[in-house]
């Protein structure tokens, strides 16, 4: 049983349109963070959400952290075919170590 | 250039080999982080170090095992190889391990038992 699920597993979408990429749990989170992660690369960080309800924006991607602190969304507004890649949520209970959701591989076709 | 270096890049060995991975942090980070990342699994954590001591374990099977030297690096060894093995297998680093400090990976290495 995956602790942070994230839906869809897989979306592909016409250069343009705009995206909403869902990370959920059961638990409760002290932060929860989204990483990118390209072929043949490691993740890369994106941003840390850290207040149930906190919204941050990082240029076209804005990220959302619930009210409780047990989910976040990612949305991406016009998306362009730079921003295909494995999206990956990844949530923290206190000083433990980063649990990781699946993934949500997104495909930005030209 | 993220600054976590992982050696090889690429590792072809036949099945009940030992293979060891390394790891060089970035530099100024204390805590190194050890992920398997295989299709169907996802990252799946399997040992942190912070300081040269061990810290937190995952799901890392009794083959496997790692250490965290006095200079930072870190090694993961793998033993008693099996086809299931195949993966790519990740090192992440951080400066300490509390507070919301996100993870910096390496390249990883892709580790194929044949």
């Amino acid at each position: 049983t995956q602790l942070l699920e994230q839906s869809p597993q897989f979306l592909s979408i016409q250069e343009g349109e705009n995206l909403t990429v869902y990370c959920n749990s059961s638990s409760v989170f002290s932060s929860l963070q989204w990483y990118r992660q390209e072929p043949g690369e490691g993740p890369v960080l994106l941003v840390t959400v850290v207040t149930g309800g906190e919204v941050k924006k990082l240029k076209r991607l804005t990220f959302q952290f619930g009210d409780a602190r047990k989910d976040s969304s990612l949305h991406i507004t016009a998306a362009q075919p730079g921003d295909t890649g494995l999206y990956l949520c990844a949530g923290r209970q206190g000083a433990q170590k980063l649990v990781f959701g699946q993934g949500t591989r997104l495909t930005i076709n030209p | 250039d993220s600054g976590v270096t992982q050696t090889p890049k690429h590792l072809i060995t036949a099945t009940g080999q030992r293979v060891t991975l390394r790891c060089s942090p970035r530099s100024g980070d204390l805590s190194v982080y050890w992920y398997q990342q295989s299709l169907d699994q996802g990252l799946q954590f399997l040992i942190q170090y912070y300081n040269g001591e061990e810290r937190a374990k995952g799901n890392i099977l009794e083959r496997f095992s790692a250490q965290q030297f006095p200079d930072l690096h870190s090694e993961l060894n793998l033993s008693s190889l099996e086809l299931g093995d195949s993966a790519l297998y990740f090192c992440a680093s951080s400066p300490t391990v509390s507070g919301n400090y996100g993870y910096t990976f390496g390249s990883g290495t892709r580790l194929t038992v044949v």
